[in-house]
């Protein structure tokens, strides 16, 4: 299996300010992934981050205030813009090697708290 | 669209008990996958099983087994003799593959199952 990591682990950060996430796989992955998990809650994806072009967003997730980089196929960044409290999660990045049937791994997490 | 329901918000059991965690999934898609992870108190999230639609096949591991049944679109998950460090949120899931029409590979959780093994 990859082995993943992220930077920072966690962090605490002020209101309206921005942090930006890495994710670091130590093989060529064909996808990566960012996930929230909210406190107590399950996981949902944010987006799928493409390689050379814009992520894919799911309902509810925009652009402005999750940008994902992914300049080649071992590395990502989630930027959290403008940040506020109901932003404190934990923030996973997931990645999946080869065919459909293969599993995806995930990130130690980031976790994130917004004061 | 896809929905992945996990019944049970929290068990506790003494260890040595077995304990079956349940998992009921939705999807109008013949090809899917199922998974079950585990997320102990550290946070990291452990990945436990993949099931293929077409295998119905049940799987044991060690201590661990899955019961996956089409019929009632059930893939439920049973610890043998609990231990302690079995303590943990685990959570099913599911996605759909690229070639299925809107498929994305992405996984939809259910909300998860908090068990805790007590000595």
């Amino acid at each position: 299996s990859a082995v993943i990591s992220q930077k920072p682990s966690r962090d605490i950060c002020q209101r309206g300010t921005s942090l930006t996430i890495q994710c670091q796989v130590d093989s060529q992955v064909t996808m990566m992934f960012w996930y929230r998990q909210q406190p107590g809650q399950s996981l949902t994806l944010i987006a799928t981050a493409n390689q050379g072009s814009e992520a894919t967003y799911e309902s509810g997730f925009v652009i402005d205030k999750f940008p994902i980089s992914r300049p080649n196929l071992t590395f990502s960044t989630l930027t959290v813009s403008n940040m506020s409290p109901e932003d404190s999660s934990i923030y996973l990045c997931s990645v999946k090697a080869g065919g459909s049937y293969n599993e995806q791994f995930f990130g130690p997490g980031t976790r994130l708290t917004v004061l | 669209a896809q929905k992945v329901t996990q019944a049970q918000t929290e068990i506790s059991v003494v260890e040595k008990e077995d304990v079956t965690l349940d998992c009921v999934y939705e999807t109008r898609d013949t090809t899917y996958y199922l998974f079950w992870y585990k997320q102990p108190p550290s946070g990291e999230l452990v990945f436990l099983i993949r099931r293929n639609s077409f295998d119905e096949q049940n799987e044991i591991s060690g201590r661990y087994s899955w019961n996956f049944q089409k019929s009632t679109s059930s893939f439920n998950f049973t610890i043998t003799a609990s231990q302690v460090v079995d303590s943990a949120v685990y959570f099913c899931a599911l996605s759909l593959p690229l070639f299925n029409q809107g498929g994305s590979e992405k996984l939809v959780f259910g909300k998860g199952t908090k068990l805790t093994v007590n000595p």
